[in-house]
């Protein structure tokens, strides 16, 4: 069946950047978008961006250019998403989700949490 | 951009209740309106899509409607298992919004 499995929790120092992995499973990992989502306590859900593997193409949300970038190798099935200059505010539950037919989120990553701290 | 404007922002029922949850769109999405439930400490579950269609094994109490800027998630007869937190959110254009979100409480 279809999954996507994210890496584990990070602990970060402010200034610092982090990677998170969302490997993809039961599908063909190229011909669909991977989107980003970040969730923070009290913030709802904030969609960062979102990339086709299979040519690499992206899109971000305004707010997250410069912080948030997105890569994909088609080799492990595996997407990317590094954030850079890490502060307080990037604390959050990240998630990345399948981008289905036309556009929805059909299916989720349990999550990773970003924890940054001095 | 495309903002979401989702009503109430928390909502207290009792199972077997009928609850109805809104969601505004600052303008014409065409029905490319998805609504997802989230238990505490899990991720988002679709629950529809396309404004109307239910995702694969969601029960058919649930049902959505709308068109144009306005959408609505009914759910009939609420079960114990369907209180938690509720989110529309937009894929008409990038960025993909999402509504406030409501959040479902036991009476």
């Amino acid at each position: 069946q279809v999954q996507l499995q994210q890496s584990g929790a990070e602990l970060m120092k402010p200034g610092a950047s982090v990677k998170i992995s969302c490997k993809a499973t039961g599908y063909t990992f190229s011909s669909y978008w991977i989107e980003w989502v970040k969730q923070r306590p009290g913030h709802g859900l904030e969609w960062i961006g979102e990339i086709l593997p299979g040519s690499g193409s992206t899109n971000y949300n305004e707010k997250f250019k410069g912080k948030a970038t997105f890569t994909a190798d088609t080799s492990s099935n595996t997407a990317y998403m590094q954030l850079s200059s890490l502060t307080s505010e990037d604390s959050a539950v990240y998630y990345c989700a399948r981008g289905g037919t036309t556009g929805y989120f059909d299916v989720w990553g349990a999550g990773t949490t970003v924890t940054v701290s001095s | 951009d495309i903002q979401m404007t989702q009503s109430p922002a928390s909502l207290s029922a009792s199972v077997g209740e009928t609850v109805t949850i809104t969601c505004r769109a600052s303008g014409n999405i065409h029905n490319y309106l998805a609504w997802y439930q989230q238990k505490q400490g899990k991720s988002p579950q679709l629950l529809v899509y396309n404004a109307k269609t239910l995702a694969d094994g969601v029960p058919s109490r649930f049902s959505g409607s709308g068109s144009g800027t306005q959408y609505s998630l009914k759910i009939n007869s609420l079960q114990p298992e369907d209180f938690g937190s509720y989110y529309c959110q937009h894929f008409w254009s990038t960025p993909r919004t999402f509504g406030g979100g409501t959040k479902l409480e036991i009476k």
